[in-house]
């Protein structure tokens, strides 16, 4: 049973250029986080998704950042008009519906860490 | 809001030493509070969790007791090994409507020499 897949692993880009972050579930995960953890922190809760719906994006910045989960494929984070304070890691979990959560309510990939030049 | 205030890093022990790594939190309400564990390269693995006041949890040899009276949530370890060397976050969660955002420290990186 295949983790959290994230992709691409590193990205650069130029300031100005568009990134997008690709993040598929476990297998009958339908619930997908995405947090960012900068240099030498901890990681910051950006949005939290159902299919084809975001529920709680408090996290996000108001600009340029954007965030779909559709009913069929990964989930997406997508950075317009990257700027050099975008470089960080970026982690996706997901987790399943909540009466199969268990002890262990979100599983995280192994991030993309996003450089910009 | 909510917030995790951890043990400032690094740490580096010897192996077989005693670990405590403190780990304090504010919240309103009954939160879950977390020890997640990231090595090199990789994603946040949970390491234990506590769902309620004196819960304890435990895994792989570590250790963590749910304190309300003081808001902590120490990770203990009673002699650690060179593999446990990685960083360390504490988090907590305050589950809404099954939205379970994590709210973390800043982690501990803890580095064990042999």
């Amino acid at each position: 049973n295949a983790g959290v897949m994230q992709n691409p692993r590193h990205l650069v880009r130029r300031r100005g250029q568009e990134a997008r972050l690709r993040c598929s579930p476990m297998k009958g995960h339908s619930h997908v986080y995405w947090y960012r953890q900068l240099p030498e922190e901890g990681l910051k809760f950006m949005v939290y998704l159902q299919k084809e719906n975001i529920i709680d994006e408090s996290g996000m910045p108001k600009e340029r950042f954007s965030a779909e989960f559709p009913k069929e494929g990964p989930s997406i984070l997508r950075i317009q008009q990257v700027v050099r304070g975008d470089s960080a890691a970026y982690f996706c979990a997901s987790s399943p519906d909540l009466v199969q959560r268990g002890n262990q309510p979100q599983h995280f990939g192994d991030g993309t860490r996003l450089s910009i030049l | 809001g909510d917030s995790v205030t951890q043990m400032e890093g690094p740490v580096t022990l010897s192996e077989e030493a005693f670990l405590t790594i403190n780990c304090t939190y504010t919240a309103t309400g009954y939160p879950s509070l977390f020890w997640y564990v990231q090595y090199p390269g990789e994603g946040l693995q949970l390491l234990l969790k506590a769902t309620k006041a004196d819960d304890k949890g435990s895994n792989k040899g570590f250790e963590a007791t749910y304190r309300k009276e003081t808001t902590s949530f120490h990770l203990e370890k009673g002699s650690v090994q060179v593999s446990d060397s990685a960083v360390y976050f504490c988090a907590l969660a305050k589950p809404n409507f099954g939205n379970e955002k994590l709210t973390f420290g800043t982690g501990t990186r803890l580095t064990i020499i042999p």
